[in-house]
């Protein structure tokens, strides 16, 4: 049974870099044609696509957060990452990670989620 | 970007009724929508693809229709368990996904 747990910091504080990892379980993150990808959800954006990594290394990312993250994999611990830089408190939310179908392209499992809080 | 417009925000339904969610594209998404289904505390679960497709695993009540810029999710008869927000998102615009603000199904 495939599962994704997100981990890292509950709390950062503004301009500095938010670091989290997705480690998957009950499969490997390269053995199928899938995108793996970051998404988050806040009371005022609702859920907003981060980006993602294909399991060649290739990413995508929303091009308004684009110049801020980066997606990183590492295959050899079935884990993703997340950078995102120059936080604020319109960064805070729950950040989940997610497999995406190569197509049609929808996300059919799901890491629970972790809180980020960006305050001082 | 395409927005996603679903309505109504919120929604008071009483078990056992019949119920249907709306969302509208700002543009044409052909089939591709899918739906969400999230409980508090929870990460949303996958229930209709390809517009009108049920996830593995999905009742049947659930069932999803509608053209290249409106889709609609229909829940035949709703038992306790439905209460939830339920959310669209549209993946036409590859890879930028994006969602609707979602309906809240509430116990009326």
């Amino acid at each position: 049974q495939l599962q994704l747990q997100e981990s890292g910091p509950g709390l950062v504080k503004p301009s500095e870099t938010l670091s989290l990892t997705c480690t998957v379980s009950g499969d490997s993150m390269t053995s199928g044609n899938y995108y793996w990808d970051w998404i988050r959800q806040s009371p005022g954006k609702g859920l907003e696509w981060i980006g993602n990594i294909y399991n060649s290394g290739t990413t995508y990312y929303n091009p308004s957060l684009k110049s801020r993250v980066a997606i990183s994999l590492d295959s050899s611990k079935n884990q993703i990452s997340l950078k995102m830089s120059s936080v604020t408190a319109a960064d805070t939310a729950v950040y989940y990670c997610a497999r995406r179908q190569q197509w049609p392209s929808y996300s059919d499992h799901w890491g629970q989620g972790t809180q980020v809080t960006v305050s001082s | 970007e395409i927005l996603m417009t679903q309505s109504p925000a919120t929604l008071s339904v009483s078990p056992g009724e019949r119920v249907t969610l709306s969302c509208r594209a700002s543009q044409s998404v052909s089939r591709n929508v899918a739906w969400y289904q999230q409980k508090p505390g929870q990460a949303p679960r996958l229930l209709i693809y390809d517009r009108s497709t049920r996830a593995t695993g999905i009742p049947a009540r659930f069932s999803g229709s509608g053209s290249a810029t409106d889709s609609t999710l229909t829940i035949s008869s709703l038992q306790s368990e439905d209460f939830a927000v339920y959310y669209c998102q549209q993946y036409n615009d590859w890879p930028l996904y994006t969602f609707g603000q979602g309906t809240k199904l509430e116990i009326k």
